[in-house]
């Protein structure tokens, strides 16, 4: 089936500096959503993206969706103890009648003091 | 806010039991979703339930999984025989159109013996 790949897999960072995970599929999207599940928790909507192109930015995450619309990112910069998690990209595959995302494997991230 | 909610948070049972994971989505909700969560691993998409009826399910949704409405508010999850791979995390969601955010309740955390 529709895959979207992910990477890293794990992404260790020192406090206060950037990092970015990103997503990729082999098709076009017509959505994609990044979520974040905490450590023990449940996945929480943190944004979606619709157009080619589009950049939107809360606070210090900066989420990106490709010209192709076949790839996204997301960018943290200074990195807080906060951001510790696992990041999801989560994409509604474009021709299918699927009411289902796709999930990404996921960046966990862990955070140095 | 409105949150999902999910009912129990543990259950234990015996493989080859039967077992109802509980959900009581957002109240203007309109789709419904389960996934599950093998522990450490992706969100995995099981079925999307719309206008009751399931309108999308995933090959590991086999006979043995079945979805049900049967009232205004809970979305239930049964499994007629688990088995010792069912185990795992399982996270119902809701969303008020398909494509927007979904909104994920907190979990049932299944273990098979």
């Amino acid at each position: 089936g529709q895959q979207v790949m992910q990477i890293p897999q794990y992404q260790h960072v020192q406090e206060g500096e950037d990092f970015t995970t990103y997503c990729n599929s082999s098709t076009t999207l017509s959505n994609i959503q990044w979520y974040k599940q905490r450590p023990g928790g449940h996945p929480v909507f943190l944004i979606q993206l619709v157009k080619s192109g589009e950049v939107k930015k809360q606070k210090r995450l900066t989420f990106q969706f490709g010209e192709a619309k076949k790839n996204s990112s997301l960018h943290i910069t200074a990195t807080q103890t906060t951001d510790v998690g696992t990041y999801f990209c989560a994409a509604k595959i474009l021709r299918s009648n699927d009411y289902k995302l796709s999930f990404g494997a996921g960046t966990t991230v862990t955070v140095r003091a | 806010e409105p949150e999902v909610t999910q009912t129990p948070s543990h259950q234990v049972t015996q493989m080859g039991q039967e077992v109802i994971l509980r959900c009581v989505p957002i109240s203007n909700h309109l789709y419904f979703y389960w996934y599950r969560q093998i522990l450490g691993q992706k969100v995995e998409f099981l079925v999307s339930f719309y206008n009751n009826e399931i309108s999308e399910k995933s090959e590991i949704f086999d006979d043995q999984f079945s979805v049900e409405r049967p009232d205004g508010s809970n979305f239930t999850l049964k499994i007629r025989s688990t088995k010792l791979e069912d185990s795992a995390m399982y996270f119902c969601a809701s969303t008020r159109a398909a494509a927007y955010e979904q909104y994920f309740g907190p979990g049932t955390r299944l273990t098979v013996t």
